[in-house]
């Protein structure tokens, strides 16, 4: 079972920032938020993850609530080859963890 | 992309007939897995492996068996594909991330079709 919820599709204006929210409210304390996007049929791509902390990378920012059961991924300047559908999973910090992808969010960025 | 490949990347086959997808890594990693993903859904795991000859069932591993008697090579076989076994195959590595948590790296994907 998946154990995040998303907003099946999204759109976003190029250049603009795209704020993707997920749910998570039965999030343990060892399990960490990640995010990944999948473009076309391509192999799914990691972004970001984290466990409390928001973080930032070249790709882009994950906010995380103070009582870790929502996040939001935020890609600052979004971009048309930002088009994809991007999954929200949260995995415990076990070696060889599980991910469990439900269906996603599909963002569309507009030009 | 964490030197992973795939192969055959494409095959069609027909049903009752054995089928082996090979996923083969560069970089020694410990943890191994197979995936497949059906319009509709996300990625759904098959089996992993989190070492050589060490491997376990995922959420659909039915009509599936994998080996691993290499570090660098993970073996899916359908013993007998079924047309519901058309579908995209991905395999992934894992590793540790540096601020913790373990990061699942994917290979591009085999495309197969049972007529």
């Amino acid at each position: 079972d998946a154990k995040t919820t998303q907003p099946t599709s999204m759109d976003c204006a190029e250049g603009r920032a795209a704020n993707l929210p997920c749910n998570h409210s039965t999030i343990s304390g060892n399990e960490y938020v990640y995010w990944y996007r999948q473009i076309h049929s391509q192999g799914p791509q990691y972004i970001i993850h984290g466990l409390k902390n928001n973080e930032t990378n070249e790709m882009a920012s994950l906010i995380i609530t103070e009582d870790r059961k929502s996040s939001t991924l935020i890609l600052p300047h979004a971009t048309l080859r930002d088009t994809a559908v991007y999954y929200c999973i949260v995995s415990p910090e076990d070696t060889g963890n599980q991910f469990y992808f439900g269906t996603g969010t599909s963002l569309t960025v507009i030009p | 992309d964490a030197g992973i490949t795939q192969s055959p990347r494409h095959k069609v086959t027909e049903t009752g007939t054995p089928v082996t997808l090979r996923c083969h890594q560069t970089e020694n990693h410990r943890y191994m897995y197979w995936y497949r993903q059906d319009p509709g859904h996300g990625l759904r795991l098959i089996h992993y492996s989190y070492g050589v000859k060490d491997t376990d069932k995922g959420e659909v591993s039915d009509g599936y068996s994998v080996s691993r008697s290499k570090t660098e090579d993970f073996l899916l076989t359908l013993e007998s594909a079924t047309s519901s076994q058309t579908s995209v195959y991905f395999c992934a590595i894992s590793e540790r991330g540096r601020k913790g948590g373990y990061e699942q790296y994917f290979g591009p994907g085999t495309r197969l079709t049972v007529t």
